[in-house]
């Protein structure tokens, strides 16, 4: 079973700090997608990363997947009440044919106090 | 506008009775899966389609069935519900190489 942990679980934090969240696994992935959920909606996609040292950048949220493919990180700047959610990492492995088979993290879940 | 639609959003049932969860989208995608959500297990894929009558079991299929008649529609089918099934259920559709979801709403469903 591949196991996908994020760190931390839950963090709270006052508007104006900075944070990062982790998600680590011994599994080597095709590709690594992040999604926020807010309450009572699904989850959205803020960003895939694909190629192993990737950085991307989403106006103050910086994703990093790692050099083996083995872990991300998500680095908030300044953080903002509207930054609160659960944050969900997603690692794809390829098992060939078309597609791709999701193994999502069990979420951080972010509060961003005014 | 694109969207994954869930029906009920709410549900509170029995043990026993059978209930269907209905799931549509409209940006014709292939694939599409069911999930539930449990707090500290996160999201778990019960089902999974990757086309019209095609359908395969996820992580977690024991106690639910789908079908997949229509592109556009998967529903999820409980034929005897049972307190452990009480969770958060989220559809989910998806297209191209890298399985990019997008995701319904939500059902919450409670079995009592």
């Amino acid at each position: 079973t591949q196991l996908l942990e994020q760190s931390p679980q839950f963090l709270s934090i006052q508007e104006g700090e900075n944070l990062t969240v982790y998600c680590n696994s011994s599994s080597v992935f095709s590709s690594l997608q992040w999604y926020r959920q807010e309450p009572g909606e699904g989850p959205v996609l803020l960003v895939t990363v694909v190629t192993g040292g990737e950085v991307k950048k989403l106006k103050r949220l910086t994703f990093q997947f790692g050099d083996a493919r083995k872990d991300s990180s998500l680095h908030i700047t300044a953080a903002q009440p509207g930054d609160t959610g659960l944050y969900l990492c997603a690692g794809a492995l390829h098992y060939g044919g078309a597609t791709n088979k999701l193994i999502f993290g069990t979420g951080t879940l972010l509060a961003v106090q005014p | 506008e694109a969207q994954v639609t869930q029906n009920p959003r709410y549900l509170i049932t029995v043990t026993g009775k059978k209930l269907t969860v209905t799931c549509s989208q409209n940006m014709n995608h292939e694939y599409m899966s069911w999930y539930r959500q449990d707090p500290g297990l996160g999201l778990r894929q019960i089902y999974y389609s990757m086309n019209v009558e095609v359908t395969d079991k996820g992580d977690v299929p024991e106690g639910y069935k789908v079908s997949r008649k229509e592109k556009r529609n998967f529903p999820l089918i409980l034929e005897s519900p049972s307190p452990n099934q009480t969770s958060l259920y989220f559809c989910a559709s998806s297209s191209g190489y890298y399985n990019e979801q997008f995701f319904g709403p939500g059902t919450r469903l409670t079995v009592l």
